[in-house]
């Protein structure tokens, strides 16, 4: 069964770097898209973004603050957001997606983020 | 990006009525790459669909998702207490960034 969980700091200073590191137990931190995403108090969802096979995506509204790693030898990646505001007060949460595929005719179809951390409260506050 | 786009924001409604869900996108969407989750307050979101119509493991029947293009749905053929929640609908296309639709909450009348 596989699980993740973040831990890290709940209270980050303003201008700081927020660091939160996931940790996968129950499968091998290879072969997947292992992504990072937040939820500010009352509001949606946002995709922050991944790290494949050391790849790594981010959304463009994050790009120039934030970096996602991979530790292998741990089965960990991590999250680093700096320059953090009161705007990046959220819940923040690591998930999976599988990267395999599956075909019905000519047409491949995939799976989605289907295994999510249990979600750590990260605060920007003085 | 692509802007996902859900309506309506609430959905009011009665236990065994029946619930449809939109969810618009600003271009178009390959169905292999559009989810559903369905979130209850102070819990995980929990996926529901994938690839527009598959549903999740342990997902019962009652949910369906439909669509392709730029317009998908996702409808709970009969509500059950435990099914009154925010839903959101998520793209993660082979080109990023992946998005997610600013939710449908689906409360009872």
């Amino acid at each position: 069964q596989v699980q993740l969980q973040e831990s890290g700091p709940g209270l980050v200073k303003p201008s700081e770097t927020l660091s939160l590191t996931c940790t996968v137990s129950g499968a091998s931190i290879s072969s997947y898209y292992w992504s990072w995403i937040r939820q500010p108090p009352g509001k949606g969802l946002e995709w922050i973004g991944y790290i494949y096979y050391g790849s790594t995506n981010y959304n463009p509204s994050l790009k120039s603050r934030v970096t996602i790693s991979v530790d292998t030898s741990k089965n960990q990646f991590s999250l680093n957001l700096s320059s953090v505001t009161a705007a990046d007060t959220a819940v923040y949460y690591c998930a999976r997606r599988p990267s395999s595929s599956w075909s019905i005719g000519p047409i491949s179809y995939y799976y989605a983020m289907d295994v999510w951390g249990q979600g750590t409260t990260v605060t920007v506050s003085s | 990006e692509i802007v996902l786009t859900q309506s309506p924001g609430t959905l009011s409604l009665s236990p065994g009525d029946r619930a449809t869900l939109s969810c618009r996108a600003s271009q178009s969407v390959s169905s292999s790459y559009l989810a559903w989750y369905q979130q209850k307050p102070g819990q995980v979101p929990r996926l529901l669909i994938y690839a527009a119509s598959s549903r999740a493991t342990g997902i019962p029947d009652r949910f369906s998702g439909s669509g392709s293009g730029t317009d998908f749905t996702l409808t709970i053929s009969r509500l059950e207490p435990e099914d009154f929640a925010v839903y959101y609908c998520h793209q993660y296309s082979s080109s990023p960034p992946w998005t997610f639709g600013q939710g449908t909450k689906v409360e009872i009348k």
